[in-house]
Order: C-alpha cells, then sequence, then structure tokens
C-alpha cells in the first residue's frame, strides 16, 4: 500500500491547457514537498509546504496544503512544453524524522 | 558551487556479482539520504546518515544491501549477490541539517542493471 496515493500517474496535454495533480494520504505530515524530475536527472524541489491550508504560488504553479495535512495538490495554468517533467510529491511525518515518503509521480507531457 | 555527485553513472553487472556505487555529497551537508528508484515509480527510502550518528537503516529491502559513510562525507552503498529486482536507478541527497524542513539536494543517480 503506498502511503502517499499521486494522480493521475500519466498526463498528456496540449500548449495552453490548465492541469491540477493530486497528492493524497491517511497520514499526516509535518510538511510536505513537490520535486520535478527530469531524464537523467535527480529532482529538483520546487516548493515546501508546512502549515494546512497554506497556499503557495511560483509563477505559474499554484500548491496548497489541505487542512488537515493530509494531502496537497499542484496546479499549473497555462501549461508550456517546458513544464514536462515528472512531479512528485514527498512528505515528511514527524514520526519519521527528515527521511521523504515519496509518492509515485505524475509523468506530465505538454505537447506544443 | 558543486552539487552532489554519483558514480557510476551506469552500472551493468551480471546476476550474482556484487556492486559499489558512490556518492560525494555537497561538502558542509551532515544528512546524507540513498534512496531507490524503480521504472516509473516514486523514490524508495533505503538509508540515512545524520552525522556521527548510527544511520538509519530502516529502508533496507534486505541484508545484501549495506552502506557506509567514510569521515562525515562520502558515501558507498554496497549490494552482494545482485538479482535482477535490485534494477534501478539509485540516487543519492545530502542536505545542510538532518532536521525536518531541509530542502534535500539529489545527485542524477547511478542506473544498475542486472543481467
Amino acid at each position: 500500500t503506498q502511503l502517499l496515493e499521486q494522480s493521475p500517474q500519466f498526463l498528456s496535454i496540449q500548449e495552453g491547457e490548465n492541469l491540477t495533480v493530486y497528492c493524497n494520504s491517511s497520514s499526516v505530515f509535518s510538511s510536505l514537498q513537490w520535486y520535478r524530475q527530469e531524464p537523467g536527472e535527480g529532482p529538483v524541489l520546487l516548493v515546501t509546504v508546512v502549515t494546512g491550508g497554506e497556499v503557495k504560488k511560483l509563477k505559474r504553479l499554484t500548491f496548497q496544503f489541505g487542512d488537515a495535512r493530509k494531502d496537497s495538490s499542484l496546479h499549473i495554468t497555462a501549461a508550456q512544453p517546458g513544464d514536462t517533467g515528472l512531479y512528485l510529491c514527498a512528505g515528511e511525518r514527524e514520526t519519521s524524522g527528515s527521511r521523504l515518503t515519496f509518492g509515485e509521480g505524475t509523468q506530465l507531457t505538454v505537447n506544443p | 558551487g558543486a552539487g552532489v555527485s554519483q558514480s557510476p553513472s551506469n552500472k551493468v553487472t551480471e546476476k550474482g556479482k556484487d556492486v559499489e556505487l558512490r556518492c560525494d555529497p555537497i561538502s558542509g551537508h551532515t544528512a546524507l539520504y540513498w534512496y531507490r528508484q524503480s521504472l516509473g515509480q516514486g523514490l524508495e527510502f533505503l538509508i540515512y546518515f545524520q552525522g556521527n550518528s548510527a544511520p538509519d537503516k530502516s529502508g533496507l529491502p534486505s541484508d545484501r544491501f549495506s552502506a557506509e559513510r567514510t569521515g562525515g562525507s562520502v558515501s558507498t552503498l554496497t549490494i552482494q549477490r545482485t538479482q535482477q529486482e535490485d534494477s534501478a536507478v539509485y540516487l543519492c541527497a545530502s542536505s545542510p541539517d538532518g532536521r525536518g524542513g531541509y530542502e534535500q539536494y539529489f545527485g542524477p543517480g547511478t542506473r544498475l542493471t542486472v543481467t
């Protein structure tokens, strides 16, 4: 059983469309991070959210942490081909220290 | 500055052989993590080092896997008697502090293929 359920697993859209990726769990996390990974490279941190209900914006990307700190979403507005990549959510649990629990990832393809 | 480096970038080995994977963390980072990423999957935690404390080995999948970190810097992940299911990308990350909330900086990974 995956501790962090990420959906959808694959997403292929046209340039200019909007999309949302979801990360859900039955466990509470002290913080949740979103990473983007390109082929042949390690994941790169996009954002960390730590407060229930928190919303953070990074240009066209909006990240939200659920009030109960069990779920999160990533919304991309007007997607561009450069947004193509594997998006991963990862959570820290208070009982697990700084080790991260990762979701399975969402492979996003933005077609020109 | 220099990021996390890993070597080799690719390793092909025969089933039953031992392999060693190396990670050079960012200088000054006290925390070091190893993860495994199978095709199309998220990352699976393997082991975590923080300073001189005993490592958290709770993610190692079997006793064929071991890791050490010498001098609080370079780390080596060793897989003995490799099996085909060990094929994956092995990622190393380092962090300025082992406490929660600090960013983990990832290396490019070592792609291991067991034939």
